[in-house]
């Protein structure tokens, strides 16, 4: 069973866009909501993260939004650059567990 | 510090045969956990170490096993392949639970 669904499969965005890629869970125990890019041949790498006592966490052009009454959360990714074209997952976590559960992916791809 | 290291990067093994593959999580982490990639079934959680003990595992057969040592290297095996086995395998380490899980560049597996 998915516990965190991601959408959309896939993303085309002109350069200079936004990105948007959002998620949802069911699980109120998740604690930790991790952003991962993985570039093709390469293990996904941790790129933003946020825990639910805030609603915003800002890193340079990335922005986590999140919304805990809706149990959702979404990247976006300001001024987008074809150097961003990666597949982004989303992921959850408790705080008393040790494995992340994964959303199934984005596929983004910023035009020139 | 030296990021997470996974060995050997490719590997291509025949149905039956055994395999195992080992993991150098980043200097100070101790807890090291094992992902599953494929495109059908994205990310999955396999097991996860603290201090040699397995501390969780996914819903994975028992063919797939794993251990820790204590210089908290790891190694999973995979004994009696089959086809579907054909993944990418992920080791990613972290300093505490529920926190930021840093992953290696993984092991391409290809079962013929």
């Amino acid at each position: 069973q998915q516990q965190v669904k991601q959408s959309p499969q896939s993303l085309i965005v002109q350069k200079g866009g936004i990105s948007i890629i959002n998620c949802a869970y069911e699980n109120t125990a998740f604690d930790y909501f991790p952003w991962y890019q993985q570039f093709p041949g390469k293990g996904p790498a941790l790129l933003i993260a946020i825990r639910p006592d805030v609603s915003e966490k800002k890193e340079g052009r990335f922005t986590i939004s999140f919304n805990k009454s809706a149990k959702q959360f979404s990247l976006h990714i300001m001024d987008s650059q074809p150097g961003d074209s990666a597949t982004y997952f989303c992921a959850a976590i408790t705080n008393s567990g040790y494995a992340l559960n994964f959303g199934k992916g984005t596929s983004l791809l910023v035009t020139p | 510090k030296a990021g997470v290291t996974q060995t050997p990067r490719y590997l291509i093994k025949t149905r039956g045969q055994q395999v195992t593959l080992s993991c150098s999580p980043i200097s100070g982490h101790r807890s090291v956990s094992w992902y599953q990639q494929t495109p059908g079934q994205g990310l999955q959680f396999l097991f996860e170490y603290f201090s040699e003990t397995q501390r969780n595992k996914g819903n994975f057969p028992g063919r797939f096993s794993g251990r820790q040592f204590s210089n908290s290297r790891s190694e999973m095996n995979v004994s009696t392949l089959e086809l579907g086995d054909s993944a990418l395998y992920l080791c990613a380490s972290s300093l505490q639970t529920s926190g930021a899980q840093y992953f290696g560049p993984g092991t391409r597996l290809l079962v013929l």
